[in-house]
C-alpha cells in the first residue's frame, strides 16, 4: 500500500538559518509528489510538486525539493528560513496508475517553529 | 475567484447527532474530494465525488455519506457522531482531467462533544 513517511514530528530553527524537512515515500511505480504548507487554522497551500523530469523542483516562497528515486525520498529544503515560514508541512503522494485520477495520500506533517 | 469556500467554519454538535458540511469548488472544477484532518494528523481522504456520484471512497464508515449537485458544490454529511469524529474537514476541488491540481478550502473545523 501506498505511504508517506515524515520521521519529524516537530523542528525548531533559528531565522536566517537553512532548513531540510524529510520525506519518504512507498509506492510502486514513479509517484506523483508534493509538499503543502498548512498555517493555523487554515487550509492546505501547494508548495511544489514533482511529476517528472528534472529531480530538483522549485516551488513558491523560495523552497524547492529534490527527489530520490533509491531513497524513496522527496526532502524538502530552504536555504535561509523566515520567522513566516512557522506553520505545518505535509509532503505527500498521488497513486495516479497512469491517470489524473486519484487522491492525495498525505504524511503526519513536521510543525516548523521558528526562533528570533 | 473566490477560490474553494466552506461552510461553515466552526461547528459544535451532541454525540450522536448528525451533521452537514458544505463546499463551493473552485470556477471551472467539477470534481470535489474530501478530507479528514484529525488532531496533529496529516489529512485522510474520505471520498470524491464527480458527475454527482462517488467515484473513490477511502476507509471510512458509512455514516460518512455526501452528494454532487449539477452546480458542482458538494455536502458531507455525518450520522451518528461520535467523538472521534472531531476533526478539521478539508473540501479540495479540481478539474477532471487534472485530478493532481487539487484546491483546497479553509476547511470546517468540527468538535463533537
Amino acid at each position: 500500500a501506498q505511504s508517506v513517511t515524515q520521521p519529524d514530528i516537530h523542528i525548531t530553527v533559528s531565522e536566517g538559518a537553512s532548513l531540510e524537512l524529510r520525506c519518504n515515500y512507498s509506492y510502486g511505480a514513479t509517484p506523483y509528489l508534493f509538499w503543502y504548507v498548512q498555517s493555523p487554522g487554515q487550509g492546505l497551500q501547494l508548495l511544489l510538486k514533482y511529476f517528472s523530469g528534472d529531480t530538483l523542483v522549485q516551488g513558491i516562497k523560495g523552497f524547492e525539493a529534490e527527489f530520490k528515486r533509491s531513497q524513496s525520498s522527496f526532502n524538502l529544503r530552504k536555504p535561509s528560513v523566515h520567522w513566516s515560514d512557522a506553520a505545518e508541512y505535509f509532503c505527500a503522494v498521488f497513486p495516479h496508475y497512469g491517470g489524473s485520477q486519484g487522491n492525495l495520500i498525505f504524511g503526519k506533517g513536521t510543525k516548523l517553529s521558528v526562533k528570533p | 475567484d473566490a477560490g474553494v469556500t466552506q461552510s461553515p467554519t466552526h461547528l459544535i454538535k451532541t454525540r450522536g447527532q448528525q451533521v452537514t458540511l458544505r463546499c463551493s469548488p473552485k470556477s471551472g472544477h467539477d470534481t470535489v474530494s474530501w478530507y479528514q484532518q484529525a488532531l496533529g494528523q496529516g489529512p485522510q481522504f474520505i471520498f470524491q465525488y464527480y458527475e454527482e456520484e462517488e467515484r473513490q471512497r477511502g476507509n471510512f464508515p458509512d455514516r460518512f455519506s455526501g452528494h454532487q449537485f449539477p452546480n458542482y458544490s458538494s455536502e458531507l454529511n455525518v450520522n451518528a457522531l461520535l467523538l472521534g469524529d472531531s476533526a478539521l474537514y478539508l473540501c479540495a476541488s479540481s478539474h477532471r482531467d487534472r485530478g493532481t491540481e487539487a484546491f483546497f478550502g479553509q476547511g470546517t473545523r468540527l468538535t463533537v462533544v
